[in-house]
């Protein structure tokens, strides 16, 4: 799986919106841009994921650039349920035999 | 509701006493794995299982062995524990028909052992 680039930690207050950056850069046709986050003390959750084309589902939006080069994932609200560590992962059409590779993600504090 | 089960949730036992972590999903997947997890590691892959009675080893399979009979359990069986094995244990299941690629994690067992 390709490499991805993301800012060890953030910052939000509760209620507003937070994006997350992922660079990858050496991004392949056929890689899907998957979102996992990690609440404290639990397993790893599916957030997102998608190919071109920007993304919408009940938790999260997928930006991905024109280039594929870099995403950003928007929490819409932040909530302080929301803090968790956020991966960005590469996973190319038809890996689904292959793990998951996480990065070091980014640790997102939520602010009361 | 579509979910991965493990059992137990935590455990503290000692050196060379067998256990097993069970692992049970309800939403009929054809893969299963398991990952551990250790602080400054990340995730890493022990096992894992494309379908019933088809199992390979991931990237960390020493001193673990599993087994797949049916296609909604996937047990991880530690014969002789060791303090290296004290870790997060997460059982994980995802679809190879859909193609999605969404793999769902159950909730983690921490294994201490002493």
């Amino acid at each position: 799986d390709a490499k991805t680039t993301q800012p060890n930690s953030m910052e939000s207050n509760e209620e507003e919106p937070v994006h997350l950056p992922c660079n990858h850069s050496t991004i392949s046709g056929t890689d899907y841009i998957h979102w996992y986050r990690q609440l404290p003390s639990q397993g790893p959750e599916y957030v997102i994921h998608g190919l071109t084309s920007n993304v919408n589902n009940r938790m999260a939006s997928l930006a991905i650039a024109e280039d594929r080069k870099s995403s950003t994932l928007i929490l819409h609200r932040a909530t302080l349920r929301d803090a968790a560590v956020y991966y960005c992962i590469l996973r190319d059409v038809g890996s689904g035999n292959t793990p998951l590779v996480f990065g070091k993600g980014t640790r997102l504090s939520v602010i009361a | 509701e579509a979910q991965v089960t493990q059992n137990p949730r935590y455990l503290i036992t000692v050196t060379g006493k067998k256990l097993t972590v069970t692992c049970s999903q309800n939403m009929n997947h054809e893969y299963m794995s398991w990952y551990r997890q250790d602080p400054g590691l990340g995730l890493r892959q022990i096992y894992y299982s494309m379908n019933v009675e088809v199992t390979d080893k991931g990237d960390v399979p020493e001193g673990y062995k599993v087994s797949r009979k049916e296609k909604r359990n996937f047990p991880l069986i530690l014969e002789s524990p060791s303090p290296n094995q004290t870790s997060l244990y997460f059982c994980a299941s995802s679809s190879l028909i859909t193609r999605t690629d969404t793999q769902y994690f159950g909730p983690g067992t921490r294994l201490t052992v002493l």
